[in-house]
């Protein structure tokens, strides 16, 4: 298994609501992240997770809270977000600090946040 | 803070034509990474060099790290339609990847 697998594909929330985003890797990677992707620009990290634990948060406000319940999952908790949080949500996952370590992406939570 | 120049942010093609899109930084890097997305979908890994002046390629892209390992060119031979999307390079030296402004290259039939 090589992939990154994401879900939901897409995501429609009120700014009251409480949401989960899913991301699942078979591949035995040790380290998981947390990406940001506006239109038309580059992905930006948010989080980093490394043996299960987090080891970089990009400043990323409270209203997104992650959790890495094991080597394998990574969640996204979203609660009480705002309009300007609309945006795709990637996730990676990669060996844990080689030089030459690729990221394996999935493909995206598209959200809306209305 | 390390950034990522990428140029040009724009490329619009006619298939064919060649191609170079330029990643420079003022930071020395272990390794960086190309990598290419199409809408709606997450970027996908095309290559990781990691020596400076390491020269890879993938059928008609040629991959050059500079020999300072500040910079790096991605050169596309014969572009076709479906080179089309957005190509970022990215770097990590501490277990962050960041990624440059990304190119948008459009091939026309």
């Amino acid at each position: 298994d090589t992939e990154v697998t994401q879900t939901p594909k897409h995501l429609v929330m009120g700014m009251t609501n409480k949401k989960s985003l899913k991301c699942e890797q078979h591949m035995g990677h040790r380290a998981m992240y947390w990406y940001k992707q506006k239109a038309k620009k580059p992905p930006e990290l948010m989080f980093v997770y490394s043996y299960e634990k987090l080891s970089i948060n990009e400043s990323v406000p409270s209203r997104f809270s992650p959790e890495c319940p094991n080597s394998s999952l990574l969640n996204l908790h979203l609660h009480a977000l705002q309009p300007e949080d609309s945006a795709l949500y990637l996730c990676a996952s990669s060996q844990v600090w080689g030089p030459g370590d690729g990221y394996t992406f999935g493909s995206g939570t598209r959200l809306t946040v209305v | 803070t390390q950034l990522l120049e990428q140029s040009p942010q724009f490329l619009s093609i006619q298939e064919g034509e060649n191609l170079t899109v330029y990643c420079n930084s003022s930071s020395v890097f272990s390794s960086l990474q190309w990598y290419r997305q199409e809408p709606g979908e997450g970027p996908v890994l095309l290559v990781t060099v990691v020596t400076g002046g390491e020269v890879k390629k993938l059928k008609r892209l040629t991959f050059q790290f500079g020999d300072a390992r500040k910079d790096s060119s991605l050169h596309i031979t014969a572009a076709q339609t479906g080179d089309t999307g957005l190509y970022l390079c990215g770097a990590s030296n501490t277990g962050k990847l960041i990624f440059g402004q990304g190119t948008t290259l459009q091939v026309k039939p």
